[in-house]
């Protein structure tokens, strides 16, 4: 089975712009969580889509929204980006949500914020 | 709020060395805690453990669970330079929770 993909790998934007990032889970997985990664906050938790429906969400502004698709691909969008989102973005699928399921990361997409 | 912290930061240990990194939580609805491995790419799963006391092993690498003191332990042995990384401990509840991480540098 091919691995999560996530898409671009790497991105650069100016602050006040806005950024949509892609996941593809892995085949037959339904749930896809995203996550926020910087050296200071180490990994924390966005939110979690589950079969088109967001099931969890963390501590994050409304800036950061995301979807997910009928094919459970899911995309992750930032509005009126701030310096303080650069960040490694990383998604990880699984095939239910479970805690009792692995959950697998994708490459993640780093994101700078000029 | 959910919490996980991992002791220490970072440690510097000589190849062959055995190693133990550290993960305390407070969580509710505890379901399970995970160990990944960070290089300098996604994490990379380790164990997951939900009963206290039942030691995971693969290789050199083990961990185990104490859910009354509300901790885990991940042990290395015989150190190598490929295990130098980023090691996350992870509490699942309604969602999963990261520590901070160890980085664990193995000098030759």
């Amino acid at each position: 089975k091919a691995g999560v993909t996530q898409t671009p790998r790497y991105l650069i934007k100016t602050r006040g712009q806005q950024v949509t990032l892609s996941c593809s889970p892995i085949s037959g997985h339904r749930s896809v969580s995203w996550y926020q990664q910087t050296p200071g906050q180490g990994l924390q938790f966005l939110f979690e889509y589950f079969s088109e429906t967001q099931r969890n969400k963390g501590n994050f502004p409304g800036r950061f929204s995301g979807r997910q698709f009928s094919n459970s691909r899911s995309e992750m969008n930032v509005s009126t980006l701030e310096l303080g989102d650069s960040a490694l973005y990383l998604c990880a699928s699984q095939a239910e949500g479970l805690a009792s399921e692995t959950q697998y990361f994708g490459p993640g997409t780093r994101l700078l914020v000029l | 709020e959910d919490k996980v912290v991992q002791s220490p930061l970072s440690l510097v240990v000589h190849e062959g060395d055995t190693v133990t990194l550290n993960c305390s939580y407070e969580v509710t609805n505890f379901r399970s805690l995970l160990w990944y491995k960070q290089e300098k790419k996604a994490p990379t799963f380790l164990f997951m453990l939900t009963s206290s006391g039942i030691e995971k092993k693969s290789g050199r690498l083990s961990s185990i669970l104490d859910k009354k003191e509300l901790f885990s332990i991940l042990n290395i042995t015989a150190t190598q330079t490929g295990d130098s990384a980023i090691y996350l401990c992870a509490v699942t509840s309604e969602k999963l929770t990261f520590g901070t991480g160890t980085r664990l540098t193995i000098i030759p």
